[in-house]
């Protein structure tokens, strides 16, 4: 069974302060990995895709990176408006589904 | 509109009743799906729709919950005999693409809060 789990679970930052979300997953062979970003309220609207071990992608001041067992999203010099829960999702080879994870609730402080 | 389309956006029923909550997804999109999110948690898939098929319905909890997609657009999924641990936000998606080709792009609605007393 696919399992995802995300840390930390919350995550205060102050304004321009950097630091990175970690998702962690295990699947019976990994067709992609998935990031999305969910404001209160709201669903969950899609960020990256990443398939390979090695492939990073950008997007603003977020930063995907994936390896073989975890994923990382890095944000740098966060502003008040990347404030947001971020979920991490998986998808195997064999199922149709999207595994989502916990989420991390990240707030950004002015 | 141009978005996923869920309704109602707030249901308050009672222990043991009936609800329908429905889905109306981006026009074309031939692939959709149910997720229900509960407080603090991420989403759990319930059931995959490719056209008026249900290609994967393995996350339905049990058998109180049923959904259709008669025309391969609108989707309506049904709770019978609700209890109180159905309360969740009900979240819909759609995506052009069938599941297996996907690029994760999937887009959701903003969920249907149902609250069971």
């Amino acid at each position: 069974e696919d399992q995802v789990t995300q840390s930390p679970e919350a995550l205060r930052l102050q304004e321009g302060e950097s630091s990175s979300l970690n998702c962690s997953y295990t699947v019976s062979g990994l067709r992609g990995l998935f990031w999305y970003r969910q404001d209160p309220g709201k669903g969950p609207e899609f960020l990256f895709t990443l398939y390979s071990a090695g492939e990073e992608k950008e997007k603003e001041r977020l930063k995907a990176t994936l390896t073989k067992k975890e994923s990382f999203l890095h944000i740098t010099a966060p502003k008040p408006e990347d404030s947001a829960t971020y979920l991490c999702a998986v998808q195997d080879n064999y199922g149709q589904n999207f595994v989502f994870g916990p989420g991390t609730r990240l707030s950004v402080l002015p | 509109g141009a978005g996923v389309s869920q309704t109602p956006s707030n249901k308050v029923t009672e222990k043991g009743k009936y609800v329908e909550l429905r889905c109306d997804p981006i026009s074309g999109h031939t692939a959709l799906y149910w997720y229900r999110q509960s407080l603090g948690q991420g989403p759990e898939f319930l059931i995959y729709f490719q056209g008026t098929g249900a290609a994967d319905d393995s996350g339905l909890p049990n058998d109180r919950f049923f959904a259709v997609r008669p025309e391969g657009s609108v989707s309506t999924l049904k709770i019978q005999r609700t209890e109180r641990g159905d309360s969740a936000v009900y979240l819909c998606a759609s995506s052009l693409i069938p599941a297996r080709m996907n690029t994760g792009e999937l887009f959701f609605g903003e969920g249907s809060r149902l609250t069971v007393l």
